[in-house]
């Protein structure tokens, strides 16, 4: 069975702090994607980023910043400088071959609170 | 706009009524899912559609929930005989191609409520 561990479950910074949010799966397939989610106050969710098990390259997008170990089996996901509106609620989900089925193992989200 | 289009974005039921939610998916995409999120929880997977196929349905209640995706037209959700914990934000997504490398992109979500 599959699963994703987000252990911190509210941030709170100011602005323009780095701040750094924790995945941690757990799965048996050798062959996985891992995503980062962003749902703003308004609710929606937003794609950030879909990694490949077989690339433990970092990957840097403007103040993002997503660190793959598979030794660690994590996934973790820095915004630096925060801004208030990076203020959201945060997803790590995971995507293993079930067939033909590409469900996401969502974890519980971390809300992140950025005060100016 | 091509994004995943959801409707209603609110839904009020009264206990024992019947819900529909609608997801129409970006233009091109054949596979859709649904997710239902609880209050402080995460999404959960409830089904997973091709067009006019249910390919797994293994996160769906086993009574009174109910999924389509007809040749034509959105894909339905459909709750019959609504209780409290049907309370919830049921969120729409789709993509392109099946398999796990693909991006589900997500739609606004319906937040349902059952007084």
């Amino acid at each position: 069975a599959q699963k994703v561990t987000q252990a911190q479950t509210e941030i709170s910074v100011v602005e323009k702090e780095d701040v750094t949010l924790d995945c941690v799966y757990e799965t048996r397939d050798t062959t996985y994607y891992l995503f980062w989610y962003k749902q703003p106050p308004s609710g929606e969710l937003v794609f950030l980023i879909r990694r490949n098990s077989f690339d433990e390259q970092n990957e840097i997008s403007g103040r993002y910043s997503w660190n793959f170990q598979k030794s660690t089996s994590s996934f973790n996901f820095t915004i630096t400088a925060s801004q208030v509106v990076d203020s959201a609620v945060y997803f790590c989900a995971l995507s293993v071959s079930t067939g033909a089925n590409s469900k996401l193992t969502f974890g519980k989200g971390i809300t992140l609170s950025v005060r100016p | 706009n091509a994004g995943v289009m959801q409707n209603p974005r609110h839904l009020v039921r009264r206990r024992g009524q019947e819900a529909r939610l609608r997801c129409s998916p970006m233009k091109g995409h054949s596979h859709v899912y649904w997710y239902r999120q609880l209050p402080e929880e995460g999404l959960k997977f409830m089904v997973y559609l091709q067009k006019e196929n249910i390919i797994d349905e293994s996160g769906m209640p086993k009574e009174r929930f109910s999924a389509e995706f007809p040749k034509e037209g959105p894909s339905i959700l459909r709750i019959q005989q609504v209780v409290r914990g049907d309370s919830a934000a049921y969120f729409c997504a789709s993509s392109l191609n099946a398999g796990i490398q693909e991006t589900q992109y997500f739609g606004p979500g319906t937040r349902l409520l059952v007084l």
